[in-house]
């Protein structure tokens, strides 16, 4: 299947500061990437979906001036979590889908612990 | 909304033997279904597919049930190994995006 990575894997901030997460398609173009979150022992639930070249379109009761999604070319996606606080503390995973193709590949993930 | 699983449910099965995950999924327009694998830690992963227009999909060692008359979808896994330990996700897609099931925790006993 493609590969898709994420990084950092890991990042522990302390509160107010900015936190950026890339999301990279390595094998494959990815004309549109999701941005998900994960809290532990439940589904996850997608936050925003970004075309590339395009503003990214945000789920009902997520802010997009807290969470800044940047999908600048057909390889990279980045998620800023703007002045984080400790309820942003989650697993956060992109996935990423090749122009016609149906399935989403999932990257790693990337644990954020704001202290 | 989105689907959001709370209080995970959790199947014990024995070395050897076969699994069956269920999933029961909202939208009767849905036309696309995938599970997913999510090992702890880790990202889910793309296990196997299958389309509205097909009951039933076999892969390696799993196979895919789809029920559209009571929208319930099944993951079958054969001979379960200590390795498929994980919480395993239906999803179904509405458009270009993906409704994730609730989950299942898998426990392989060895």
């Amino acid at each position: 299947g493609a590969v898709v990575s994420q990084h950092p894997s890991r990042v522990i901030c302390k509160s107010g500061t900015s936190v950026k997460i890339e999301c990279r398609s390595l094998d494959f173009q990815a004309t549109t990437m999701f941005w998900y979150r994960q809290f532990p022992k439940q589904s996850l639930m997608l936050m925003a979906t970004s075309n590339e070249g395009s503003k990214a379109t945000y789920e009902q009761g997520v802010e997009k001036d807290k969470f800044l999604i940047n999908h600048a070319s057909l390889t990279l996606s980045t998620l800023t979590v703007t002045s984080a606080h400790p309820e942003d503390s989650s697993f956060y995973i992109c996935s990423a889908l090749a122009l016609a193709q149906e399935t989403q590949y999932f990257g790693p993930g990337t644990r954020l612990l704001v202290l | 909304g989105e689907s959001v699983g709370l209080h995970l449910p959790t199947l014990s099965v024995q070395e050897g033997d076969n699994s069956i995950i269920n999933c029961a999924y909202s939208n009767s327009a849905s036309d696309y279904f995938i599970w997913y694998k999510q090992e702890s830690g880790k990202g889910p992963q793309f296990i196997i597919d299958i389309r509205s227009n097909m009951d039933k999909r076999q892969g390696q060692r799993v196979t895919v049930l789809l029920n559209k008359t009571v929208k319930h979808l099944s993951l079958q896994i054969a001979a379960t190994q200590p390795g498929d330990s994980a919480v395993y996700f239906c999803a179904e897609r509405g458009g270009n995006k993906l409704v994730f099931g609730a989950g299942t925790i898998l426990r392989v006993k060895s």
